[in-house]
């Protein structure tokens, strides 16, 4: 299994362009997570899915960012209008979610995303 | 907010030495769980403890939970220097519905 796969590996943009960021689950995993990395907030849950459905959106910081899950195999996050403040590394993890327990959590490589 | 808040924030050990961090939590929870990141990576699963659980083991690693203090710690027994890395534990709130909340983690050094 290639495991969650996520693109870019980096991105690089300018104030007010729009950013998408792309995440495989694990084949068979109901569960996946978009969390954020930064130094002075650490990780930090944006949103969560169950089965392609959003469960918990209250970490999406503002109506800049969205996401979507529209089958099993493919999430996106995006930004619209990207801000500096965006710039940070974004994972995508997903898990087998039996019973809605996610005891065990498989991330990607992350997106190291900078806004100039 | 955060669930989670690891202690100490930085860690600088000897190889062969032992190394403990801690995490509090807020809330009731139903597990705990601990995650490794190397510099640059993504998170790995280390080891799980679930709330009726007190005490774990896997390899290296030792786990305790005291869910009347709401701690839990994570002790890395002979350390070597591939144990760099930054270490985070994350609770399963028993008031959600699956969601995992991360604390702020524990940057280990282990020098050779």
């Amino acid at each position: 299994d290639a495991g969650v796969i996520q693109s870019p590996r980096h991105e690089v943009t300018e104030m007010g362009q729009e950013v998408t960021l792309r995440c495989k689950p694990i084949s068979g995993h109901n569960s996946l997570f978009w969390y954020r990395q930064t130094m002075m907030r650490g990780l930090e849950l944006l949103i969560y899915f169950n089965n392609n459905v959003p469960i918990d959106d209250s970490g999406m910081p503002e109506d800049r960012f969205s996401a979507k899950m529209p089958n099993a195999s493919f999430s996106t996050l995006k930004i619209q209008p990207s801000e500096p403040r965006d710039s940070a590394v974004y994972f995508c993890a997903s898990a087998p979610g039996v019973e809605s327990r996610n005891e065990k959590l498989f991330f990607g490589s992350g997106t190291q995303l900078s806004v100039l | 907010s955060q669930q989670g808040e690891e202690d100490p924030q930085a860690l600088s050990i000897q190889e062969g030495e032992n190394a403990t961090m801690n995490c509090s939590y807020k809330t009731s929870i139903n597990n705990l769980q601990w995650y490794r990141q190397n510099s640059g990576r993504g998170l790995v699963h280390l080891i799980l403890i679930r709330s009726n659980e007190r005490e774990k083991h896997s390899g290296r690693l030792r786990v305790t939970l005291d869910t009347s203090k709401k701690s839990s710690s994570l002790l890395i027994t002979a350390s070597r220097a591939a144990d760099t890395a930054s270490y985070f534990c994350a609770t399963d709130a028993r008031s959600n519905t699956g969601k995992l909340i991360f604390g702020q983690g524990t940057t280990l050094q282990v020098k050779p």
